[in-house]
């Protein structure tokens, strides 16, 4: 089956760290990858995305690398600021199963001054 | 107009009310859906409407009715409620294909009392 695999929060950095969130998934057929934004208060936002194995999805300064070799999709930034503090959620979709996504569980970050 | 509009913001009801949820897009996209996202955690799913027929209701209880007026319109009604049920509540859309992603609303804030 299809199922996504985020690593545990939450995480505090300072600012202007390098932030990585670790996304590995499994899939039955070839799917889309995906990260969202959650914002306090707020609903999800599309951040950036990647549709085949090797595409780079990037938005605001985030990156992410679709890998199907070690089925991975992780999130990065060079340098984090206040503003990025949210909850972020990595996600799949496969054209197999419908029009349905797979969530991740969800990895909140909090980014101090 | 790339939005999802949901109403109302912010929802209080007694257990014996009967109110619904509203979630509006002009994007053109075909499939709809409804999750339920409780605090901390990601959305869970809870009904899809593809070309305005349900195609998959996630065993929701019957307290929660969907509707689909039209290709732009989703209707969540809601009946008998319980204190469980507060949540914030996600309407999304998408196009045929989900390799695009969907697209959520800012969510209805739902509290139950």
């Amino acid at each position: 089956g299809n199922s996504v695999t985020q690593m545990e929060g939450p995480v505090t950095l300072s600012e202007e760290a390098f932030l990585t969130i670790n996304c590995t998934y499994t899939a039955t057929g070839y799917p889309s990858l995906f990260w969202y934004v959650q914002y306090p208060g707020e609903g999800l936002q599309l951040l950036l995305k990647a549709t085949k194995a090797d595409d780079k999805g990037s938005n605001k300064g985030f990156e992410a690398t679709y890998r199907k070799e070690t089925t991975s999709f992780h999130l990065e930034k060079g340098s984090v600021q206040v503003s990025d503090s949210a909850v972020y959620f990595c996600a799949l979709s496969d054209q197999n199963t419908g029009n349905q996504f797979y969530f991740g569980t969800g990895t909140s970050l909090t980014v101090i001054p | 107009d790339t939005e999802v509009t949901q109403t109302p913001k912010h929802l209080v009801m007694g257990m014996t009310n009967k109110k619904s949820l509203k979630c509006e897009q002009h994007m053109g996209h075909r499939a709809m859906y409804w999750y339920k996202q409780k605090a901390k955690k990601p959305p869970e799913l809870m009904f899809v409407y593809s070309y305005e027929k349900l195609s998959i209701n996630e065993s929701v209880p019957s307290r929660f009715s969907p509707e689909c007026p039209n290709s732009s319109l989703l209707n969540l009604h809601l009946h008998a409620l319980q204190p469980e049920d507060s949540a914030l509540y996600l309407c999304a859309s998408s196009q045929d294909y989900v390799s695009h992603g969907y697209t959520f609303g800012s969510g209805t804030r739902l509290t139950v009392v």
